[in-house]
């Protein structure tokens, strides 16, 4: 089936843009997750979605960065006024959170963001 | 809080060596234990996984222990390949209200020369 899909794979801004990702989880996952890879970071949690709960946006570093997520489905990454420091890849990851288990994370290929 | 530690790298070694990645994490309660892969041009997979102390997480050749008096789950393969160069994460889930929310190692490359 369908995995986790991201859209752009890549997008270049000008400094002071704002910008949005769009991350489209696996049917039927109802956890929806964001990280942050860049270099001098590593990969870093940005904000967690469970289905109609509000999300834990604990890892957002900030107030520039929002998320939503639609219908319990889709989500959008929204980045106000990018600056360079914000280059880096934005990964999306899904989970179906349930039965008892600890179940794997699915994680797209990533939306690659450079800032000029 | 909770912190994950990976020994740095780049790691360079011939095919069928043996391989030692360092992982070590600070974490309240009880974490479970993830080690991932990012193959080149590919997205992050799960290489393995541990939920509980002593457990060990196994695939394609590869093991870990969960070590908790240690805190440690050092990611092992007796054989490396070329098709196994890679990066590689170490991660926790620490649980409770933060439950499914990961935290990374720094990764650490790896490159099997034939």
């Amino acid at each position: 089936g369908a995995g986790v899909s991201q859209s752009p794979s890549n997008k270049v801004t000008e400094k002071g843009k704002d910008v949005e990702l769009r991350c489209d989880p696996i049917s039927g996952h109802t956890a929806l997750y964001w990280y942050r890879q860049s270099l001098g970071q590593g990969l870093e949690f940005l904000i967690y979605f469970q289905g109609n709960s509000a999300p834990d946006k604990s890892g957002l570093p900030s107030d520039r960065f929002s998320a939503e997520r639609t219908g319990g489905s889709v989500s959008t990454l929204t980045i106000q006024r990018t600056q360079q420091e914000d280059s880096a890849v934005y990964l999306c990851a899904s989970r179906f959170q349930g039965g008892g288990v600890h179940n794997e994370q699915f994680f797209g290929p990533g939306t690659r963001l450079t800032v000029l | 809080g909770d912190s994950v530690t990976q020994m740095e790298g780049p790691v360079t070694l011939s095919e069928e060596a043996f391989l030692t990645i360092n992982c070590t994490y600070t974490a309240t309660g009880y974490p479970s234990l993830f080690w991932y892969v990012q193959y080149p041009g590919e997205g992050l997979q799960l290489l393995l996984k541990a939920t509980k102390a002593d457990d060990k997480g196994s695939n394609k050749g590869f093991e870990a222990t969960y070590r908790k008096e240690t805190t440690s789950f050092h990611l092992e393969k007796g054989s490396v390949q070329v098709s196994d160069s890679a990066v590689y994460f170490c991660a926790l889930d620490a649980g409770g209200t933060s439950y499914g929310k990961l935290t990374f190692g720094q990764g650490t490359i790896l490159t099997v020369h034939p």
